[in-house]
């Protein structure tokens, strides 16, 4: 067990809907990154938010948003669901006390979506 | 932008055969680290090398780190079923962007 807590474990929604995915970072942690993973794929880093601010974006559609609440927990929203948009949404923790660190992540279980 | 690359992308070895994946960089990494994903899983760090050309060992697994500190590699020693999984590098550290390699999916045959 990581610490870190992401619901719903799984998610089945239909094209065109839009969803919300909850991740509770480790007690302590500042930061939280999202990922997606499709099926048997690598991660893609989709975003990145720092006590409560954006600190880096990856490869993160327009359709999709996130934020960071004052108390540390994300949320991941994304709209006009497509096809493609079916995959593994990870979260992940870590300390980050400040740019230049070693900033060891820690992944939740990760929240199925499928869109049908 | 950064790119990490990974090879092979798959790997099946006879279970008490060696593996190893490679990691390689576009540009120079500031530290690497390893994450391994079980099948059905969530990866889960590994190790983390920092010095250019560290080698550090935990038990049958040996992460190396190349002198120019734009590779990696992950050797297991007479792999186990319990290895299987994907075994991930990813940059660390440093003003870089997150970035995950592409993967090496392990199959053990016992």
């Amino acid at each position: 067990d990581s610490g870190v807590t992401q619901t719903p474990k799984h998610l089945i929604t239909a094209t065109g809907q839009r969803v919300t995915l909850r991740c509770s970072p480790r007690s302590g942690d500042l930061s939280v990154y999202w990922y997606q993973q499709s099926l048997d794929q690598g991660l893609q880093f989709l975003i990145q938010y720092y006590n409560g601010e954006e600190r880096a974006k990856g490869n993160i559609l327009e359709r999709f948003s996130a934020q960071q609440f004052p108390d540390l927990h994300s949320e991941l929203n994304l709209s006009s669901l497509e096809l493609g948009d079916s995959a593994l949404y990870f979260c992940a923790s870590s300390v980050d006390q400040g740019l230049r660190v070693t900033d060891t992540q820690y992944f939740g279980p990760g929240t199925r979506l499928t869109v049908l | 932008g950064q790119q990490v690359m990974q090879i092979p992308q798959y790997q099946h070895v006879q279970e008490g055969e060696d593996f190893t994946t490679y990691c390689n960089s576009s540009t120079t990494l500031s530290n690497i680290q390893w994450y391994k994903q079980r099948p059905g899983g969530h990866p889960v760090f590994l190790i983390q090398l920092v010095k250019s050309g560290e080698v550090k060992k935990q038990k049958r697994l040996t992460f190396q780190f190349g002198e120019a500190k734009k590779n990696s590699s992950l050797h297991i020693t007479a792999t186990q079923t319990t290895d299987v999984g994907t075994y991930f590098c990813r940059n660390s550290g440093g003003y870089q962007k997150v970035t995950f390699g592409t993967g090496t999916k392990l199959q053990v045959i016992p």
